[in-house]
């Protein structure tokens, strides 16, 4: 199967800018995507960029993506407490949804 | 229009008992999938189904494990004779479409499994 790689743990400053990254191993993936978990609640689809684009920006979100690297990064700008959440960034592959092991941002007031 | 309904919320099994976890999809959506999350990791693909049938079953435990989804009512995970390592959430996602093109899986709020 796919293998999708996230850091497990990130804290900010309320206020700052928080960048959680993603790596992935599929390069054929047409779309890759971020989802939100709210504790005790299922996920939320946040955004999604088409592989052929390198940038994407919705309101305090932009996801940056290097497909030669197979890199993807979600950055939120001036983070709130109510980001504190896990972020799982995802790649479809047939008829599945392969997930990171989410990152865990904690935003500190 | 709801959203995609998951019961029960919370469900405490001994070893050996079943356990059923109910699914209903989002209205007008066909296609149902089935995610287990065990602690502190990602969530895993389990199965795919649209009405009254199984697409793919890739993720399933080959034992104890079964699913289904009728052409009337939710889609159901059984997981017979639990085990201890059974334990984790389960979500259920629904989607309009499915393939290449974008589609959002939209997410429950999951049964969280215990067996005690």
């Amino acid at each position: 199967g796919e293998d999708v790689e996230q850091s497990l743990f990130l804290s900010v400053r309320e206020g700052d800018s928080s960048v959680i990254n993603c790596t992935y191993t599929d390069s054929s993936s047409t779309y890759l995507y971020w989802y939100k978990q709210e504790p005790g609640a299922g996920l939320q689809l946040l955004t999604y960029i088409f592989s052929n684009m390198d940038m994407k920006q919705d309101q305090r979100l932009t996801v940056l993506l290097n497909k030669k690297d197979k890199h993807l990064s979600l950055r939120i700008a001036d983070t709130q407490t109510g980001d504190s959440a896990i972020y799982f960034c995802a790649e479809p592959a047939g008829n599945q949804f392969y997930f990171g092991t989410g990152t865990s941002l904690t935003v500190i007031p | 229009n709801a959203g995609v309904m998951q019961n029960p919320r919370h469900l405490v099994r001994r070893r050996g008992q079943e356990a059923r976890l109910r699914c209903s999809p989002m209205k007008g959506h066909s296609h149902v999938y089935w995610y287990r999350q065990l602690p502190e990791e990602g969530l895993k693909f389990m199965v795919y189904l649209q009405k009254e049938n199984i697409i793919d079953e890739s993720g399933m435990p080959k034992e104890r494990f079964s699913a289904e989804f009728p052409k009337e009512g939710p889609s159901i995970l059984r997981i017979q004779q639990v085990v201890r390592g059974d334990s984790a959430a389960y979500f259920c996602a629904s989607s309009l479409t499915s393939g290449s093109s974008p589609y959002e899986q939209y997410f429950g709020p999951g049964t969280r499994l215990t067996v005690t």
